[in-house]
């Protein structure tokens, strides 16, 4: 099946500072890439939704300007969290889809802890 | 609005029992329905979707539109079917996710 892989898998950092994660689709062209954020114990809950070469859209609620999201490519797109605070720490999904069933395939996350 | 509800956040079954994990919807459109499954340290998975109605690994789910539900069965459970299972709802593009339900299956 279709593979995607994110990095890092886990990262701290200071609080104030910025953090990217990548996402990359191995072995597809992926149109349509998927930004979810999990607490703990709690169900995925999707960002923002963007599409390759165009600006990603916006779940309500999330703030475009705290997670900056980048879809340069059809196998990567990148989430930055702009001044993190440690309630931006969590987990961070995402998932890609370019087949014909646009079946979405997800990554393994990325735990971010910020101090 | 898209929400899917799953009631249970945990089933804790023995190895061969009937297996029911629930899943109730509400969508104001037709909807397309899945299951994702999540082992133990290891990435979110499509278990099955409704429009194929095909088994997999013994679950099958129906989807009922007149009760908006769509709960995965298994009639005989196994120890590595022990996992956390999330039901979810596409509609424009996007997955909206349930809670999730641990299952635990002894031995």
């Amino acid at each position: 099946g279709a593979v995607v892989s994110q990095h890092p898998s886990w990262v701290i950092c200071k609080s104030g500072t910025s953090v990217k994660i990548e996402c990359r689709s191995l072995d597809f062209q992926a149109t349509t890439m998927f930004w979810y954020r999990q607490f703990p114990k709690q169900s995925l809950m999707l960002m923002a939704t963007s599409n390759e070469g165009s600006k990603a859209t916006y779940e309500q609620g999330v703030e475009k300007d705290k997670f900056l999201i980048n879809h340069a490519s059809l196998t990567l797109s990148t989430l930055t969290v702009t001044s993190a605070h440690p309630e931006d720490s969590s987990f961070y999904i995402c998932s890609a889809s370019g087949g014909q069933n646009n079946e979405q395939f997800f990554g393994p996350g990325t735990r971010l802890t910020v101090l | 609005a898209q929400r899917v509800t799953q009631p249970e956040k945990l089933l804790s079954v023995f190895k061969g029992a009937p297996v029911e994990l629930k899943c109730n919807y509400s969508y104001s459109g037709s909807p397309e329905l899945f299951w994702y499954v999540q082992y133990s340290r290891q990435r979110l998975q499509l278990l099955l979707r409704h429009i194929s109605r095909e088994s997999i690994k013994g679950f099958t789910a129906d989807l009922n539109k007149g009760e908006t539900s769509f709960h995965l069965k298994k009639p005989f459970a196994q120890e590595e079917d022990s996992a956390m299972y999330y039901c979810a709802l596409s509609g424009k593009q996007k997955l909206v996710f349930g809670t999730g339900t641990r299952l635990l299956v002894s031995p």
